[in-house]
């Protein structure tokens, strides 16, 4: 399809294990985001990757994350040794270049991370 | 801290009424101020969006009106239908070298048939 794909859509796994997230953003958008969905709450803004330049990882709320993206393609989501506060939906979204009302972003469906 | 205050956080309204939802800012530097509809299992979707240089927007059924004085602005879904339950999101970004949106903390919208 044309849209923002993230994979797994859900994953339960066990607290203490490594968990990767993936997501595939639209082809030929330079800008590629990471938010988080708690429960019955907004999004919390982890990281921004813009084109080749440094990523802007300031949202990331502990070391236990990381996130890569090779060129202006796939990236993927890392979350170390898992905590139960890990559990939200992962979104990512996409836009064509910086965020402008002529450049949305577009949002994938999710992954839904519950630790056990 | 929060940057974009929203309220109510649920709302129930009857088929044929009108929905407002409420978001305030302190930030004076953003200038532009989408609002996002996600239905369950899905992900948010833009719906509409507003710069600051108008005071409203209409698509349809749906309009923002921004108060940039009062650094206020609000989505008003006319003729609301069972379909637009949804819960609706406010944002909030820089335009120039924007890295990322601001959320509300989202309104859970039930219309009633």
């Amino acid at each position: 399809g044309a849209g923002v794909s993230q994979s797994p859509s859900n994953k339960v796994t066990e607290k203490g294990k490594d968990v990767e997230l993936r997501c595939d953003p639209i082809s030929g958008h330079t800008a590629l985001y990471w938010y988080r969905q708690r429960l019955g709450q907004g999004l919390e803004f982890l990281i921004y990757f813009q084109g080749n330049s440094a990523p802007d990882k300031s949202g990331l709320p502990s070391d236990r994350f990381s996130a890569e993206r090779t060129g202006e393609s796939v990236s993927t989501l890392t979350i170390q040794r898992t905590q139960q506060e890990d559990s939200a939906v992962y979104l990512c979204a996409s836009s064509l270049g910086f965020l402008t009302s002529n450049q949305p972003q577009h949002f994938g469906d999710g992954t839904r991370l519950s630790i056990l | 801290q929060q940057q974009v205050k929203q309220s109510p956080q649920s709302l129930i309204v009857q088929k044929g009424g009108i929905s407002i939802i409420n978001c305030a800012y302190e930030n004076t530097a953003f200038d532009y101020f989408p609002w996002y509809q996600q239905f369950p299992g899905k992900g948010p979707a833009l719906l509409i969006a507003i710069r600051p240089d108008v005071s409203e927007k209409k698509e349809g059924r749906f309009t923002i009106s921004f108060n940039k004085s009062a650094k206020q602005f609000s989505l008003h879904i006319m003729d609301s239908q069972p379909g637009d339950s949804a819960t609706y999101f406010c944002a909030a970004c820089y335009q120039t070298g924007a890295n990322n949106l601001f959320f509300g903390t989202g309104t859970r919208l039930t219309v009633i048939p």
